[in-house]
């Protein structure tokens, strides 16, 4: 998988919209922007994903820019269940074999009341 | 209800004993994966299986053996434990339904003493 960078940590309060962003200047054509974030003593869960177009969900909204090096998700009034350490990673996504997952550090959102 | 279960939740084990890690989903997925997460390490893939009867290496397969008997069930074994497997290890399952997503299951923490 190529690289990502995210911040470290970014912190919020509940009710707000948090901006998470990630860079991929070296993303290739057919690699898909996934997002998968992780509460402690939690597996993994899928958030949302995308290739060219910004997608939305009933989780988040992704926005990717128009060269593809960075993308952000957007979470909107954001809840303490929300604090979590959200990984971005890229996938060559092979149809009818699926693919595996490389996650690094992510970055940690942390929300206050 | 749960789709991807794991157990033992929690296991301690001595080293050079035999520890398998047991791994059942309920999604009707092909494809199933074994992981394990270290703090600095962040997700790595350690075996694969695209269905029954089939198993691949990941990224980090010594020391581990897989088996997937059928569409459900996927282990992970250990014949040899050593300290440094240590870990939180996750199973999760995944399909080809043009999103690629993987869905994990709780995690089974695995202490080799």
């Amino acid at each position: 998988d190529a690289k990502t960078t995210q911040p470290d940590s970014m912190e919020s309060t509940e009710g707000e919209t948090v901006h998470l962003p990630c860079s991929h200047a070296t993303i290739s054509g057919n690699e898909y922007i996934y997002w998968y974030r992780q509460v402690p003593l939690q597996g993994p869960e899928y958030v949302t994903h995308g290739l060219q177009q910004n997608t939305t969900n009933s989780m988040a909204f992704l926005a990717i820019a128009s060269d593809r090096k960075s993308s952000t998700l957007i979470l909107t009034h954001v809840s303490l269940r929300d604090a979590a350490v959200y990984h971005c990673i890229l996938r060559v996504v092979q149809q009818g074999t699926g693919s595996k997952l490389s996650f690094g550090k992510g970055a940690k959102l942390t929300v206050s009341p | 209800e749960a789709a991807v279960t794991q157990s033992p939740r929690n296991k301690v084990a001595v080293t050079g004993g035999k520890v398998t890690l047991s791994c059942n989903q309920t999604n009707n997925h092909n494809n199933m994966y074994w992981y394990r997460q270290d703090t600095g390490h962040g997700l790595r893939l350690i075996h694969y299986s695209y269905g029954a009867g089939s198993t691949e290496k990941g990224d980090i397969p010594d020391g581990y053996k897989a088996s997937r008997p059928s569409q459900e069930n996927f282990s992970l074994i250990l014949e040899l434990a050593t300290p440094s497997q240590t870990s939180v290890y996750f199973c999760a399952s995944g399909d080809w339904g043009g999103r690629d997503t993987q869905y994990f299951g709780p995690g089974t923490r695995l202490l080799v003493l």
